[in-house]
């Protein structure tokens, strides 16, 4: 079955590092997006990609960057990790061309000491 | 910027007892969707709507969208207690090759 993985699932790492979450998804999606989950914010997009090669910064993109370089896979990168980062992430995908409704991962909870 | 504001921020119902979240966008609206997270979960696709006025149902769930494509509302007719979660709406906004406004969500809890 076609699914949508993240990983690591829990991370805990030190203010000032380099962090790189994974996004694998097998729906052979066009669209994929990387959301941040915090109390009383709801959903904040981060960074989107329509493609490969394509990637696009969302509402809370400082701090994060992504490359698509294949249809698979979003890596999200934050380049230096800071405590306001401390959040849980998803990655998402779509169809995005007959069907818009997003398919999301497990996510990540990311805590930065 | 583009919003989607989401009322109420929490609801507490007893078992039984029917349920209503709202969402209004500050413009039109290509299509809406909702989607639920279950505590400790990650989001989940419920529904999505399309045309103006559109109301589809699920079991005892009931999904409007509004004439004017701007507001929307999700309704649970004598809720249980797996109807446990946080219910968003998410708007797609026109011309969007995909990108969802999301709304900050309503917190469902049910007492037994």
């Amino acid at each position: 079955d076609a699914e949508i993985t993240q990983s690591p699932r829990h991370k805990i790492t030190e203010t000032g590092r380099q962090v790189t979450l994974a996004c694998h998804q097998t729906w052979n999606h066009n669209n994929m997006f990387w959301y941040r989950q915090d109390l009383g914010h709801g959903l904040r997009l981060i960074h989107y990609s329509y493609g490969v090669q394509d990637t696009n910064k969302g509402e809370v993109s400082d701090g994060y960057s992504v490359s698509r370089s294949n249809t698979e896979d979003l890596p999200l990168t934050l380049e230096s990790a800071a405590s306001s980062q401390t959040s849980v992430y998803f990655c998402a995908s779509s169809e995005g061309w007959l069907s818009y409704e997003q398919y999301f991962g497990p996510g990540t909870r990311l805590t930065v000491t | 910027g583009q919003q989607v504001m989401q009322i109420p921020q929490y609801q507490h119902v007893q078992e039984g007892e029917d349920f209503t979240t709202y969402c209004n966008s500050s413009t039109t609206l290509s299509n809406i969707q909702w989607y639920k997270q279950r505590p400790g979960g990650h989001p989940v696709f419920l529904i999505q709507l399309v045309k103006s006025g559109e109301v589809k149902k699920q079991k005892r769930l009931t999904f409007q969208f509004g004439e004017a494509k701007k507001n929307s509302s999700l309704h649970i007719t004598a809720t249980q207690t797996t109807d446990v979660g946080t219910y968003f709406c998410a708007g797609l906004i026109r011309g969007s090759q995909g990108n969802l406004i999301f709304g900050k969500g309503t917190k469902l809890s049910v007492k037994p």
